[in-house]
């Protein structure tokens, strides 16, 4: 069956570095993975989505890379701020399989 | 304002009890989702729709009926809870050509605790 693994269950990273967050998929290729944030008591929202055929996907301080070969996805925020510290899924869209999730803490 | 509404937010039952919890969108979206999320296991799909009275099963869809007469309303039943249920329920939405390529709109959740 379809499996989906996150890095970690916590991430901690220093204000103004890049986090890095991995999604590592088997038994599977999909078409689209999609990367959600959800913070506490809230549901997920969307942030970016990333089509097989698509390297790297940009947006404001966000990249995701898609590596079909390693089934892969890396999920990076650039300057990271206090504010960007929740939980991030990745899912892979065509199974509708969620991740568990890493939580990232942005240390002041 | 246009969105996707859960109620209640939180609501605590009986084991044995039927308990429905409500999902309203307002952006027309032909796709519904119901999921259900425990530590440890993240989020987990349990009934989705892909229009009125079209409905099909998820993950883990024992235990729950899910009904869809009209495209903006996707209720949530546990015909008879029991405390495995117990857990944070979340309803979203997408836009029609399919779930695939089409980002998901989410609740804020219905926290359930059965007694």
């Amino acid at each position: 069956s379809q499996k989906i693994e996150q890095n970690s269950e916590a991430l901690n990273i220093q204000e103004g570095k890049t986090a890095t967050l991995t999604c590592n998929y088997t038994n599977y290729s999909p078409a689209y993975l999609q990367w959600y944030r959800q913070d506490p008591g809230r549901g997920p929202v969307f942030l970016l989505l990333i089509r097989e055929n698509e390297k790297e996907k940009r947006k404001e301080r966000l990249k995701v890379t898609f590596d079909t070969t390693l089934k892969q996805s890396l999920f990076h925020i650039t300057a990271s701020q206090p504010a960007d510290s929740a939980t991030y899924l990745c899912v892979l869209d065509d199974k509708i399989i969620f991740g568990k999730g890493t939580r990232l803490h942005i240390l002041p | 304002d246009a969105g996707i509404t859960q109620s209640p937010r939180y609501k605590i039952t009986e084991t044995g009890r039927q308990v429905t919890l409500m999902c309203h969108q307002t952006w027309s979206h032909s796709y519904m989702f119901w999921y259900r999320q425990d530590l440890g296991h993240g989020l987990r799909l349990i009934y989705y729709s892909a229009a009125a009275d079209i409905t099909d099963k998820g993950e883990v869809p024992d235990g729950y009926v899910v009904s869809r007469s009209k495209t903006e309303n996707f209720p949530l039943t546990l015909e008879s809870a029991t405390r495995s249920q117990t857990s944070v329920y979340f309803c979203a939405s997408s836009e029609s050509h399919g779930y695939s390529n089409q980002p998901q709109h989410f609740g804020d959740g219905t926290r359930l605790s059965i007694l």
